[in-house]
């Protein structure tokens, strides 16, 4: 079952555009919003993370936007540089209950892959 | 430098044929987890580790086994692989599960024939 539905699948956009990617989620008990970033032969990399009192998160050129009553979350990637080709993944967390105690779960949207043109 | 180790990057196997992809991290990190991903499917949870000797099933259980013997270690074990477990799977380590940032290692990539 989806939790995190993440759009669109691939993305290409030129140099110095804004790349947008959009996640959605169902479950209101998530309470911690990452963004991965993952290049090529590489790990996934957090690279801004976002929790649901703030409406809006930037870092540089990195803006999450976030619509709690919407259940929604965005990834703005302001001037888009070739180097900002890679996969990008939203994810959204939540506590969960094991035998032992408690874990924060980590559910992963699909991945956009961002190509961005010279 | 910090950082999560796993061995071998890249295996071809045949079906039937245990083996084990070991992780490592030098960050004494208490959470643990594997992750396999799969194109149009992301990544999904296989196995997590709240610290030693603690393990629980992540999404994707069927098929793998791991263990928590030491902090550090947490190998992933295919004790009868099948075709259907070609994949690229990623260990990952975190401070503590409520930390949030997960640290990723360098991926394995699986081909069973």
């Amino acid at each position: 079952q989806q939790q995190v539905k993440q759009s669109p699948q691939s993305l290409i956009v030129q140099k110095g555009g804004i790349s947008i990617i959009n996640c959605a989620y169902e479950n209101t008990a998530f309470d911690y919003f990452p963004w991965y970033q993952q290049f090529p032969g590489k790990g996934p990399a957090l690279l801004i993370a976002i929790r649901p009192d703030v409406s809006e998160k930037k870092e540089g050129r990195f803006t999450i936007s976030f619509n709690k009553s919407a259940k929604q979350f965005s990834l703005h990637i302001m001037d888009s540089q070739p180097g900002d080709s890679a996969t990008y993944f939203c994810a959204a967390s939540r506590w969960a209950i094991y035998y032992g105690g408690a874990t924060n779960k980590l559910i992963f949207g699909t991945g956009t892959l961002l190509a961005v043109q010279p | 430098e910090a950082q999560v180790t796993q061995n071998p990057r890249y295996l071809i196997t045949v079906t039937g044929k245990k083996l084990t992809v070991t992780c490592s991290q030098n960050m004494n990190h208490e959470y643990m987890s594997w992750y396999r991903q799969d194109p149009g499917l992301g990544l999904r949870q296989i196995y997590y580790s709240m610290n030693v000797e603690v393990t629980d099933k992540g999404d994707v259980p069927e098929g793998y086994k791991v263990s928590r013997k030491e902090k550090r270690n947490f190998p992933l074990i295919l004790e009868s692989p099948s075709p259907n477990q070609t994949s690229l799977y990623f260990c990952a380590s975190s401070l503590s599960p409520r930390a949030g940032e997960l640290f990723f290692g360098e991926g394995s990539r699986l081909t069973v024939l």
